[in-house]
């Protein structure tokens, strides 16, 4: 069965750089939910889209912005990185209940 | 707002011992329960879930039975596995803006099964 895409699955970024996450749902998966995994951390939820439109947001920085496309995929960006954006970030579908994606690695260096 | 409260780890134990990981929660309303499981290096993979009160959630000799009275949603195993070493996390839907659910995890449980 098809699941959750992530991509890149790790990515290297200096500090102040920029970067991009991509998340492909499962096919006729319509919401798309980003969590952010820090170090022994538990996940955190960063944003939701529903249709393409943000439907809840929760500890989401300023510097991290997000949108969902016309084929369902999301993207989540990045910008003036810091050395505590160093996580994993994931991101979930759902129709009754959510399927997580493998995640990115990201390290701020 | 709605929590979750797991046990500390790590939990460790030989194989074929019998596992318990205690999961509590606070929230209003009903929310559904969750434990998810995490291997290493990996993303986080449903392991079991419970929609109502009494309900009880089980997958691969995992059970976890919902609660309302004592709000808990202990994760249960009769006989564990080297291969079950993972963290495990306890989560709760939460009703967010919109009406659309996210999840609420805590802080999650390392198990380690020894031969």
């Amino acid at each position: 069965a098809a699941g959750v895409i992530q991509s890149p699955r790790h990515l290297i970024k200096e500090k102040r750089e920029t970067a991009t996450l991509k998340c492909y749902p499962i096919p006729r998966h319509d919401t798309v939910y980003w969590y952010q995994q820090g170090p022994g951390q538990d996940p955190q939820f960063l944003i939701s889209f529903y249709e393409k439109m943000q439907s809840d947001k929760g500890s989401i920085p300023d510097r991290f912005s997000a949108q969902q496309f016309s084929d369902y995929h999301s993207e989540l960006n990045m910008s003036s990185l810091e050395l505590g954006d160093s996580a994993l970030y994931f991101c979930a579908t759902d129709v009754y209940e959510q399927f997580f994606g493998p995640g990115t690695r990201l390290t701020v260096l | 707002g709605n929590s979750v409260t797991q046990m500390e780890g790590p939990v460790t134990l030989s194989e074929e011992a019998f596992l318990t990981i205690n999961c509590t929660y606070t929230a209003t309303g009903y929310p559904s329960l969750f434990w998810y499981v995490q291997y290493p290096g990996e993303g986080l993979q449903l392991l079991l879930k419970a929609t109502k009160a009494d309900d009880k959630g089980s997958n691969k000799g995992f059970e976890a039975t919902y609660r309302k009275e004592t709000t808990s949603f202990h994760l249960e195993k009769g006989s564990v596995q080297v291969s079950d070493s993972a963290v495990y996390f306890c989560a709760l839907s939460d009703l967010g803006r919109g009406g659309f659910q996210k999840l609420v995890f805590g802080t999650g449980t390392r198990l380690l099964v020894s031969p």
